[in-house]
């Protein structure tokens, strides 16, 4: 059992069209962050959300953070074939012992944006 | 720029054979990571390192296990490979404490398959 649930889980879409996906728990974030995968690539950041109701926009890409902080989503305005890949949540959790905080990461959310 | 360098990209492995993934970091950080990464189901974590000679199981250490005998090294060994453990292998590495902009950073992932 995930989590964290990411949906949807596979999108395709045509070039120019907008998009939304989202990632949502049960249980209260600390701080969230959203991650882009490219094929044969690890996962890079994209953004870290901290604050409930808290919106941060990178170029086309809008984060959102759930005034509860239970949930966020990412829209996509005017997709391009660049913003092709794996899409990642991630709940940043509290500190471990002496490990410091860790990542838990949804299934993730595949996005193909056709020409 | 912060590299975390998997040995090996692509391996086959037969059934019962010893199998060891190495992963390198060179930015003297103290957290070290192994997940598995399969379709739907995300990052899963099966091993993390804080520190050297110490280790602490993730989610799924099962049929694993890790050595970190220096700092910028840390090898996920699996004892005797099995087909269910046929997957992809990410290694990531982080400071030890996460604050909004910090991340861990992966490496390029190492395919598995065990026949």
């Amino acid at each position: 059992t995930q989590l964290l649930e990411q949906s949807p889980q596979f999108l395709s879409i045509q070039e120019g069209e907008n998009l939304t996906v989202y990632c949502n728990s049960s249980s209260v974030f600390s701080s969230l962050q959203w991650y882009r995968q490219e094929p044969g690539e690890g996962p890079v950041l994209l953004v870290t959300v901290v604050t409930g109701g808290e919106v941060k926009k990178l170029k086309r890409l809008t984060f959102q953070f759930g005034d509860a902080r239970k949930d966020s989503s990412l829209h996509i305005t005017a997709a391009q074939p660049g913003d092709t890949g794996l899409y990642l949540c991630a709940r940043v959790s509290p500190p471990i012992r002496n490990a410091g905080n860790m990542l838990t990461f949804g299934g993730g959310t595949r996005l193909m944006v056709k020409p | 720029d912060v590299k975390v360098t998997q040995s090996s990209r692509y391996l086959v492995k037969r059934t019962g054979e010893k199998v060891f993934l190495e992963c390198v970091q060179d930015m003297d950080h103290e957290n070290m990571f192994w997940y598995r990464q399969d379709p739907g189901l995300g990052l899963r974590l099966i091993y993390f390192s804080y520190d050297v000679k110490m280790k602490e199981k993730g989610d799924i250490p099962e049929g694993y296990s890790v050595s970190r005998e220096k700092k910028e090294r840390f090898s996920l060994i699996l004892e005797s490979a099995s087909t269910n453990q046929t997957s992809m292998y990410l290694c990531a590495s982080g400071a030890r404490q996460f604050f909004s902009g910090n991340t861990i950073y992966f490496g390029e992932g190492s395919w598995l398959t065990v026949v």
